[in-house]
């Protein structure tokens, strides 16, 4: 079964700095891999997502991942952390059943100090 | 393009209750997820629909269902409320069914149960 693990269940760092935050997967079949943020109250909205194309993946607001196979990683990076990067943010993986499954990791909580 | 939307945002409800939440998926998209967002078990999925049809389900009990309709939107119903029902219920939405797909979530319902 699919699964994935997050490294640290909160992350601090301060504004401008490397944010990184850590994504293992497991996964019988080759994987879809997704990264999602939740600000407060609200609902989860997608940052970028690896299905087997490029192994780096850029997405949005300046946060790209890459896909490493033999580590079985997909890290979530950005070069110069905003506090507007305060959130929660949640690695998850396709089931590989075929159809619209989400396996979510425990989520990592970033906060981007001045 | 309009979002995905969901109804009512906030429900109190007691134990024993009823309660049926209602999503709205982005136009055109065919498929409807449904997740349990809690503190202690993270993001699990509940049930997806496509075309009407529960294409699966997770490991809920039955007091957990759901349909669609054929506007595509959907519906969730858990009966005979406990404690442990109080969560953040998020429903997602894709074009088809396929696992690499985005699924685009809504702000979610917020449960409450007393």
């Amino acid at each position: 079964a699919q699964s994935v693990t997050q490294l640290g269940s909160h992350v601090s760092v301060s504004e401008g700095a490397l944010v990184l935050l850590r994504c293992n997967y497991s996964s019988s079949v080759p994987p879809y891999l997704f990264w999602y943020v939740q600000y407060p109250n609200q609902g989860l909205q997608l940052l970028l997502k690896y299905t087997s194309a490029a192994t780096l993946v850029k997405g949005i607001n300046g946060f790209e991942a890459e896909f490493k196979k033999s580590e079985t990683s997909f890290h979530l990076t950005k070069p110069s952390a905003h506090m507007s990067d305060t959130a929660e943010y949640f690695c998850a993986v396709s089931a590989g059943t075929g159809f619209q499954k989400l396996v979510f990791g425990t989520g990592t909580r970033l906060l981007v100090s001045p | 393009k309009a979002g995905v939307t969901q109804t009512p945002r906030y429900l109190i409800k007691t134990r024993g209750q009823q309660v049926t939440l209602s999503c709205s998926p982005i136009s055109g998209h065919r498929s409807v997820s449904w997740y349990q967002q809690t503190p202690g078990q993270g993001l699990q999925f509940l049930f997806e629909y496509f075309s009407e049809t529960q294409r699966n389900k997770g490991n809920f009990p039955g007091r957990f269902s759901g349909r669609q309709f054929s506007n595509s939107r959907s519906e969730m119903n858990v009966s005979t409320l406990e404690l442990g029902d109080s969560a953040l219920y998020l429903c997602a939405s894709s074009l088809l069914s396929t696992e690499q797909e985005t699924q685009y979530f809504g702000p979610g319902t917020r449960l409450l149960v007393l």
